[in-house]
């Protein structure tokens, strides 16, 4: 069945060091893909996001990847900061307009700032 | 401007009560929509309504569960007799209009354990 998940369920990374978040997914249906950053009790926010005819896309400190070849998406953080620590999930869906009931969202992955 | 409100942060009840999620979306936001974040796995789209309609209930399970978002007051997720597998978070996000996921705010959740 479709999913999307992630390769590393934590990571670690040094205040300002650049961080890279990986994401899978296996539909190559799936046109449209948004990063969420999740704060330990608080709800998703927004980042970025980036649709299928785009191969990069730029937002402040943030960049979002995405290679269709190997259906992969990674989301690189520059100049990593503490209030960056957070679990960070992707999604995916088959049209940009589309609000939410066929998104298919990863699991998470735990990035920990150590200063 | 106040973001989107959820209350109680955190439900408990036994087996078989009924429990219900209060959702204020942001000022200004007439659609509303509610998730499920079971532990360690990504959000799930349960329902989407706007003022006292219901425009997308596909995520919603067919029994036990109901929502509401009526004229006057908050949108209402109700859960009857729940049961130990309803234990998860429950997120409310709102916006503007119906267009798309990147125009969704979250509120913090509401955290549902069933004893």
């Amino acid at each position: 069945g479709e999913s999307v998940g992630l390769h590393l369920p934590t990571l670690s990374v040094q205040e300002g060091d650049n961080s890279i978040i990986n994401c899978a997914y296996s539909n190559s249906a799936s046109d449209y893909f948004i990063w969420y950053k999740q704060e330990s009790g608080k709800g998703p926010q927004f980042i970025i996001d980036i649709r299928s005819n785009m191969d990069k896309r730029q937002g402040q400190r943030v960049t979002v990847l995405l290679n269709k070849t190997v259906k992969h998406l990674s989301l690189q953080i520059a100049a990593t900061q503490p209030g960056d620590s957070a679990v960070y999930f992707c999604a995916e869906n088959h049209t940009p307009d589309n609000y939410g009931q066929n998104f298919v969202f990863g699991p998470g992955t735990r990035l920990s700032v150590l200063p | 401007n106040a973001g989107v409100m959820q209350n109680p942060r955190h439900l408990v009840r036994r087996r078989g009560q009924e429990a219900r999620l209060r959702c204020s979306p942001m000022k200004g936001h007439s659609h509303v929509y509610w998730y499920r974040q079971l532990p360690e796995e990504g959000l799930k789209f349960m329902v989407y309504l706007q003022k006292e309609n219901i425009i997308d209930e596909s995520g919603m399970p067919k029994e036990r569960f109901s929502a509401e978002f009526p004229k006057e007051g908050p949108s209402i997720l109700r859960i009857q007799q729940v049961v130990r597998g309803d234990s998860a978070a429950y997120f409310c996000a709102s916006s503007p209009t119906g267009g798309g996921a990147h125009e969704q705010y979250f509120g913090p959740g509401t955290r549902l354990t069933v004893t």
